[in-house]
């Protein structure tokens, strides 16, 4: 098992560009996670979806932040317009949740540097 | 809604002693407690979890133990070696059909050789 896959592992842009980050959970898990890491705010939860839908975004900081799943295997997380405090390790972590083994899997995390 | 406290905020311990990491939840619906160690420049990974009808768990080095009437979880860790320093998070689980965790703030651990 490839264990969750994320794009890009570093990215370095300039205030006001449009970021993508992407995510492919493990094969068979059915839901998907979206974190931030900074040194001030810890580890936060953004989003999650299950099945494919968005169950809890109250994380999402604000709406230049969105997400999407448009299958099982495929998660995206955009910013747009990026301002230097969106600065952190985004990390997408994905579980096979509503079992006795719903243990959550991080990704690498993407390296997200707004100038 | 769920919050998780997690105490201390670092800690250094000699190699070879033993290392104890706190967390305190809120939810008394609360069932599942994993706890992971990033380190740096590296993802969070699971190394252990409880769940709510055990008291204690053990992997090699490493044990949790769960007291639900007090709502606090914490890990141990004997006989430290270098290679255990890192930052734990440990993180609590609700009931209900959200599968989210709340994280706690995480303790960085120094193990001095």
């Amino acid at each position: 098992d490839a264990g969750v896959i994320q794009s890009p592992r570093h990215e370095v842009t300039e205030m006001g560009q449009e970021v993508t980050l992407r995510c492919k959970p493990i094969s068979g898990h059915n839901s998907l996670f979206w974190y931030r890491q900074t040194m001030m705010r810890g580890l936060e939860l953004l989003i999650y979806f299950n099945n494919n839908v968005p169950i809890d975004d109250s994380g999402m900081p604000e709406d230049r932040f969105s997400a999407k799943m448009p299958n099982a295997s495929f998660s995206t997380l955009k910013i747009q317009p990026s301002e230097p405090r969106d600065s952190a390790v985004y990390f997408c972590a994905s579980s096979h949740s509503g079992t006795n083994t719903d243990t959550q899997y991080f990704g690498p995390g993407t390296r997200l540097t707004v100038l | 809604g769920e919050n998780v406290e997690q105490h201390p905020s670092t800690l250094s311990v000699q190699e070879g002693d033993s290392a104890v990491i706190k967390c305190t939840y809120s939810d008394s619906a609360s069932n599942y407690f994993p706890w992971y160690k990033q380190e740096l420049g590296k993802r969070p990974q699971l190394i252990i979890d409880i769940r709510s009808n055990v008291g204690e768990k053990k992997d090699q080095r490493i044990a949790v133990t769960l007291n639900k009437t007090a709502k606090h979880f914490s890990l141990h860790i004997t006989e430290t070696q270098p290679e255990d320093s890192a930052v734990y998070f440990c993180a609590a689980q609700g009931r209900d059909s959200s599968y989210k965790l709340i994280f706690g703030s995480g303790t960085r651990l120094l193990v001095r050789p």
